[in-house]
């Protein structure tokens, strides 16, 4: 049962311009959510995370959004750069359940020039 | 560099083998979480432990077991392996301060072909 889904496997965008990538969720009780970035034969790399008390969470160029009454989660890049080509990974934890993040089955951005 | 390290980086056996994957997590972190990636799948939680103990528990199969040592290092013990148990194997850390929002940093990862 997939409770973090992104519907996108793929997606490409030039570079300078936005990227965003999306993802939902079904479990009311997830409370902490998180993007990882992925390179291949590298483990996931940790970009941005966000509480669900928040609605919104910037890095650099990295903006995540959360509505909740949606279940939806969205990540923003801008602008975007050929090294932001990757598989990112949307992921979500219930506070009670031992933090145990469950993933979403990734997009893989392409950036190009 | 993430800080969590992974041994071996690559691991090729036979169905039917036991396996020993091994982690040793950053420097100051007492939770140790493992996740499996299979082909076409996102990663899923295996086992959690915190300091010794066994926290939490996703789809670990029977057939894998897992424990975390004095020193915090972790082992994922994989037996009678299966083809269908080829996949990436992921070892990840966190501090686990008891807060809400807590990052796990993940290693390189061991990647088990199952022939």
């Amino acid at each position: 049962d997939q409770q973090v889904k992104q519907n996108s496997p793929s997606l490409s965008v030039q570079e300078g311009r936005i990227s965003i990538l999306n993802c939902d969720y079904t479990n009311s009780m997830f409370d902490y959510f998180l993007w990882y970035k992925k390179y291949p034969a590298e483990g996931p790399t940790f970009l941005i995370s966000i509480s669900s008390i928040k609605d919104k969470n910037e890095d650099g160029r990295f903006t995540v959004f959360l509505n909740k009454s949606a279940k939806h989660l969205s990540l923003h890049i801008v602008p975007s750069q050929p090294g932001d080509s990757a598989v990112y990974f949307c992921a979500a934890s219930e506070n009670w359940a031992g933090y145990a993040l469950n993933f979403g089955k990734g997009t893989s951005l392409l950036v190009t020039p | 560099d993430s800080g969590v390290t992974q041994t071996p980086k690559h691991l090729i056996t036979a169905t039917g083998q036991r396996v020993t994957l091994r982690c040793s997590p950053r420097s100051g972190d007492l939770s140790v979480y493992w996740y499996q990636q299979s082909l076409d799948q996102g990663l899923q939680f295996l086992i959690q432990y915190y300091n010794g103990e066994e926290r939490a528990k996703g789809n670990i199969l029977e057939r894998f077991s897992a424990q975390q040592f004095p020193d915090l290092h972790s082992e994922l013990n994989l037996s009678s392996l299966e083809l269908g148990d080829s996949a990436l194997y992921f070892c990840a850390s966190s501090v686990e301060s008891r807060s809400t929002g807590e990052t796990q940093y993940f290693g390189p990862g061991t990647r088990l072909l199952v022939l």
